[in-house]
């Protein structure tokens, strides 16, 4: 299966600072999502982005499929961002089967 | 509410109980998935059902068994589990592939989180 490596591993920041997470990919993937896992579990949807890049709200993210890699940018951090951002890819010949990374955990410090 | 709504929340069983897992979506997919997060380990695909047929099993031990018996619905049917089958499952769905540009990303449940003892 792909193999995805997601960097870095942990991130501690403080209110309204900045952060990029990235995610990359051992081989060519044709679907691509984030999401945030919050304290209790629930996963939610960031973003599906196969390639591009997309914004909502203070999260932007890009992908760059021919480099097999994607970014998830937090703008402003909030306590309430803190949890575990995963990103998972799906590959050319079987687009409905997910790789998960081993996830960003996130602490936003007020 | 994500439109994926997984019960119980929470179970803990003994290791001769027999329980299900239920998952139920009302998004309009065409496949649905049960995956398993364990502490310190990468979400691990465990079930993907197409148009409820089975189109993936990832080695998962036959103590687990998973039905479809329609679109919107997913069941996994536990027996004689293990301690270290303890986790959390989460169930997804999402559209089929066909090629045609749309949004096949996952929609997740809430989880059961399960503790065998």
């Amino acid at each position: 299966g792909i193999q995805v490596e997601q960097s870095p591993p942990d991130l501690i920041l403080q209110e309204g600072a900045n952060s990029t997470l990235r995610c990359n990919f051992s081989d060519s993937v044709n679907n691509l999502q984030w999401f945030h896992q919050n304290p209790w579990g629930q996963l939610i949807n960031l973003f599906y982005i196969p390639s591009g890049t997309k914004q909502n709200g203070r999260l932007s993210a890009t992908t760059v499929a021919t480099e097999r890699y994607s970014l998830l940018y937090i703008s402003s951090s909030q306590t309430t961002d803190s949890g575990v951002y995963f990103c998972a890819g799906g590959g050319l010949y079987n687009f409905n089967k997910f790789y998960f990374g081993s996830g960003t955990k996130l602490n936003v410090k007020p | 509410e994500t439109g994926v709504t997984q019960t119980p929340r929470h179970l803990v069983m003994g290791m001769t109980n027999k329980k299900s897992l239920k998952c139920e979506q009302h998004l309009g997919h065409n496949a649905m998935y049960w995956y398993k997060q364990s502490a310190k380990k990468p979400l691990e695909l465990m079930f993907v059902y197409n148009f409820k047929e089975q189109t993936e099993n990832n080695s998962v031990p036959s103590r687990f068994s998973p039905e479809c018996p329609n679109s919107s619905h997913l069941f996994l049917h536990l027996h004689t589990l293990q301690p270290e089958d303890s986790a959390l499952y989460l169930c997804a769905s999402s559209l089929h592939w066909t090629g045609e540009i749309r949004n096949y990303g996952y929609t997740f449940g809430s989880g059961t989180r399960l503790t065998v003892v």
